[in-house]
């Protein structure tokens, strides 16, 4: 069971430059969301779903946009990468929310903007 | 807005000594409160929760936390440490659906 997979591991980007961050999971989970990781500030919710074609804003969305056509995959598009993006961003999924029961994360992906 | 303040930013404690990691969080309402932690190559994990009842609740590895509704803290606590317990421990408070609010992490080193 692979659980929370995500891709790549490391990207490096030039300003303005576009990239889709994949994320997908193998548990039959409704719920996923995305977080970014910095220095001092913790995990930040950036969006996330409750499933397939319902997506929400979380909050940090500016700068990023995602979509669920599917129960399984959960992309996070960078449409014009800024330098203030550079980040560790993760993500989670559960059963039906992170109320309700834990939430399991992927092993995250280290973004530079240049 | 929601917050959620962890005391300490880094923590540093030699084998067998206590160990207390502060949060307060700044909802008002009813809160679901959590503990993760990420060991160093981990992945993040959930190392405890209270939902409702007992303020005392117990999770993995020893490690214990306490809800104190009329302070807005949830403080985890380890009666004596190991190395192993090295990690960066976050508090985490969901006051609204399907949104956590994590603070920004305490690293704990512990040394033998």
């Amino acid at each position: 069971n692979a659980g929370v997979t995500q891709t790549p591991k490391f990207q490096v980007l030039k300003t303005g430059q576009s990239m889709t961050l994949q994320c997908a999971q193998d548990m039959n989970h409704e719920y996923m969301s995305w977080y970014r990781q910095d220095p001092g500030m913790g995990l930040r919710l950036i969006h996330y779903s409750v499933g397939a074609g319902i997506t929400d804003q979380g909050e940090v969305p500016n700068g990023y946009n995602v979509s669920r056509s599917t129960t399984e995959d959960f992309p996070l598009r960078l449409l014009s990468a800024a330098p203030s993006q550079t980040s560790v961003y993760f993500c989670a999924s559960s059963p039906r929310g992170p109320a309700q029961e834990k939430l399991f994360f992927g092993s995250g992906t280290q973004l530079s903007v240049l | 807005a929601q917050s959620v303040s962890q005391h300490n930013h880094h923590v540093i404690l030699s084998e067998a000594a206590s160990l207390e990691l502060g949060c307060n969080y700044s909802y008002g309402g009813t809160v679901n409160l959590f503990w993760y932690v990420q060991y160093p190559g981990q992945h993040l994990q959930l190392l405890l929760k209270y939902f409702s009842g007992d303020p005392l609740v117990k999770g993995i590895k020893g490690f214990e936390a306490e809800f104190i509704k009329s302070k807005f803290s949830f403080n985890l606590r380890k009666p004596s440490v190991q190395w192993s317990d090295t990690a960066e421990y976050f508090c985490a408070v969901n006051a609204a659906d399907y949104k956590l609010s994590f603070g920004a992490g305490t690293t704990v080193t512990v040394r033998a």
